[in-house]
């Protein structure tokens, strides 16, 4: 089955503690993303990659770390949480960049920092 | 800024009647792209309509875009319950951006 997963679902964690969020996708994508979604601001890309050892920030990088060493794999770290990082979390993949082709989304990692 | 906005924020109707949702965008776009998503549930893809199209339709939805007054709509025909959702729009600016926008969402509540 074509998927995306991510794991952690739910997170709860204190202030500066380095946590990582996996996400996996199983249908050779190029294009991977992360998205926060926060009430009345939709969602918001934080970084992007368009293959392996190719990634770019997106509109709310601060805070955030990246890395896409395999096709497969784009993890999401957060070197030291703070309470505004408190969000959903999507991972997501297409076969082409951007918003040529269907995205296909994680099912979520929401994140409480305390 | 965001470069999708949705109007409107949320729309109530009954079953079988039809719900209209539009999007508004800054700048130029290669590519639009409405998304369904349930709940705090993960975003589904419903239908993408590119900068040289006007009109797309899938099943019950039709989707419109207007690139000189820079908006989308989504239309649902005939709703049922199971359409209550939110409903974003995404878009990829022209240019060569890589990046994509996603609207703030229409809350769409379906009474059966």
């Amino acid at each position: 089955e074509a998927q995306v997963t991510q794991n952690p679902r739910y997170l709860i964690t204190v202030t500066g503690k380095k946590l990582t969020v996996t996400c996996s996708q199983n249908m050779n994508h190029e294009y991977m993303s992360w998205y926060r979604q926060d009430p009345g601001l939709g969602l918001r890309q934080i970084y992007y990659s368009m293959n392996v050892e190719v990634t770019d920030k997106g509109d709310v990088p601060e805070g955030y770390k990246v890395s896409r060493k395999e096709k497969r794999n784009f993890p999401l770290i957060l070197e030291s949480p703070s309470p505004n990082q408190t969000s959903l979390y999507f991972c997501a993949s297409s076969r082409e960049r951007g918003a040529r082709d269907t995205q296909y989304f994680g099912p979520g990692t929401r994140l409480t920092v305390l | 800024s965001q470069q999708g906005e949705e109007d409107p924020q949320a729309l109530s109707i009954q079953e079988g009647e039809n719900a209209t949702m539009n999007c508004s965008y800054k700048t130029s776009i290669n590519n639009l792209q409405w998304y369904r998503q349930n709940s705090g549930r993960g975003l589904v893809h419903l239908i993408l309509i590119r900068s040289n199209e006007r009109e797309k339709h899938s099943g019950r939805l039709r989707v419109t875009l207007d690139t000189s007054k820079k908006s989308s709509s989504l239309l649902i025909t005939a709703s049922r319950a199971a359409d209550t959702a939110s409903y974003f729009c995404a878009t990829e600016k022209s240019g060569g951006y890589q990046k994509v926008t996603f609207g703030t969402g229409t809350k769409l509540q379906v009474i059966p």
